[in-house]
């Protein structure tokens, strides 16, 4: 199993300039998560999804939008880029089941942005 | 908000035990404890839960005081490659959609 994985691994943009990230996991998990990570910062939530079809924000969603049309992907779109979403971005995914040990979220190895 | 308090850092030494606090003060009855680590910048990696007894796994163990406001994970004999941010979370059992990382304490493994 290839676990997470995300796409691209880095990226330069221009500010205005669109983009798309895209994560797969193959492990049949229901939830999807999209975070980003500032220098020095913990990570925040932007959007996830608790099954195929379904999106929702989290706590830092403004500037994103997310689609989730087959339950192994989840798509993080940049419409318009600011210098302000430079900045290092995971996802993560996971089962979700009536077992705690089930519920760990798995990581991906994480997309570097910049925007110029 | 986050719901727990860390450390920003901590140093140990190496071969030596490293007991990393949190403070959860207002966790519910029906939120576990998860530990996470992020080596330099890789994603991170799950560690190890619990919900009010003490847990042990192949990385670390896990202590919960009895009333639950806090708790000590203690990697026993840390290495260089233990050198990473550790996070301490609370959620409830499963599908909990609230997931809210933290800094995080930053630990030093010294040679």
């Amino acid at each position: 199993n290839a676990g997470v994985t995300q796409t691209p691994k880095f990226r330069v943009l221009k500010t205005g300039q669109s983009m798309t990230l895209l994560c797969a996991q193959d492990m049949n998990h229901e939830y999807m998560y999209w975070y980003r990570q500032d220098p020095g910062m913990g990570l925040r939530l932007i959007h996830y999804s608790v099954g195929e079809g379904t999106t929702a924000k989290g706590e830092v969603p403004d500037g994103y939008n997310v689609s989730r049309l087959k339950k192994q992907n989840f798509l993080l779109g940049l419409e318009s880029a600011a210098p302000s979403q430079t900045s290092v971005y995971f996802c993560a995914s996971s089962y979700e089941s009536g077992t705690p040990r089930y519920n760990e979220q798995f990581f991906g190895p994480g997309t570097r942005l910049t925007v110029l | 908000d986050a719901k727990t308090t860390q450390p920003t850092s901590m140093d140990c030494a190496e071969g030596r035990a490293a007991n990393l606090p949190c403070n959860h003060s207002t966790i519910s009855g029906n939120e576990y404890v998860y530990w996470y680590r992020q080596i330099h910048s890789q994603g991170p990696q799950y560690i190890i839960h619990g919900l009010k007894n003490n847990e042990t796994n192949e990385m670390a163990s896990l202590i919960i005081t009895e009333d639950r406001k806090s708790s000590t994970l203690i990697l026993p004999h840390a290495t260089l490659r233990d050198t990473a941010v550790y996070y301490c979370i609370v959620r409830v059992a499963y599908r909990d959609d609230k997931i809210i990382f933290g800094k995080g304490t930053r630990l030093h493994i010294l040679p």
